[in-house]
């Protein structure tokens, strides 16, 4: 069982906008910035999307944007595009001893 | 561009020592925490822990009796012991860069996938 609780999946028609959720904790989510998100591709290397709960690396698509309130952490999508079909992770740092603690994953079908 | 490749055995049988290698390419060895993560079948994402070219290491409590993370900065390569596996240890298994300046991971590699079996 992943540390932080993420929907197994979400879909949405292209086009539209989509939100994937992460529920932690004050120990994680809520007690600090620190929230990432990273799209995986099959096959492919896992690439960051959004640090620090809503920054986006330089190449990242402005399609992507993060938040947060309290102990959950949102990621959005806008303008869904087919090859945004992918599973996306959260993580965060955690005051725990475990440095870094991930969801368990949310596969997104673009219809 | 920071890129990383991760390699060694796919098969490792129960009791013994998974044994993997990364290799860093386009970044300094120096620059950033050197990482491993893994994914079991079906399942999410553990951190395992981490190493600073200095030596400094960080590793998950759950895993830290069994792991061993070193580098070799002649070699700009990191690696990953993890001893007495059991098939709980079947993951893919990721080399990926803790950022110096947060906790997020900049760069991952593709990903090896490690089966313990007899």
């Amino acid at each position: 069982q992943s540390a932080l609780t993420q929907p197994a999946s979400v879909s949405g028609s292209p086009g539209q906008s989509i939100t994937i959720s992460c529920t932690g904790t004050g120990s994680d989510v809520g007690g600090f910035n620190y929230v990432s998100w990273y799209q995986h591709h099959p096959d492919k290397a896992p690439k960051l999307l959004i640090y620090d709960v809503s920054h986006r690396p330089s190449g990242v698509s402005n399609r992507f944007s993060g938040s947060k309130s309290g102990n959950t952490a949102s990621l959005t999508i806008s303008g869904l595009q087919a090859e945004d079909e992918a599973d996306y992770y959260c993580s965060s740092y955690s005051s725990s001893s475990t440095l870094e603690v991930f969801g368990g994953g949310t596969k997104l079908t673009v219809l | 561009q920071v890129q990383l490749q991760e390699s060694g055995p796919g098969l490792v049988k129960p009791s013994e020592t998974l044994s993997l290698t990364c290799t860093v390419s386009g970044g300094s060895i120096s620059t950033y925490y050197w990482s491993w993560i893994r994914q079991p079948p079906g399942k999410g994402l553990e951190w395992i822990g981490y190493i600073y070219y200095s030596g400094i290491t960080s590793y998950n409590p759950s895993l830290k009796s069994r792991v061993t993370i070193s580098v070799d900065t002649s070699k700009n390569q990191f690696s990953l012991k993890l001893s007495s596996v059991t098939a709980a240890d079947t993951a893919v298994y990721y080399c990926a860069t803790l950022s110096p300046r947060g906790y997020y991971f900049d760069y991952w590699g593709q990903g090896t996938l490690v089966t313990v079996s007899s």
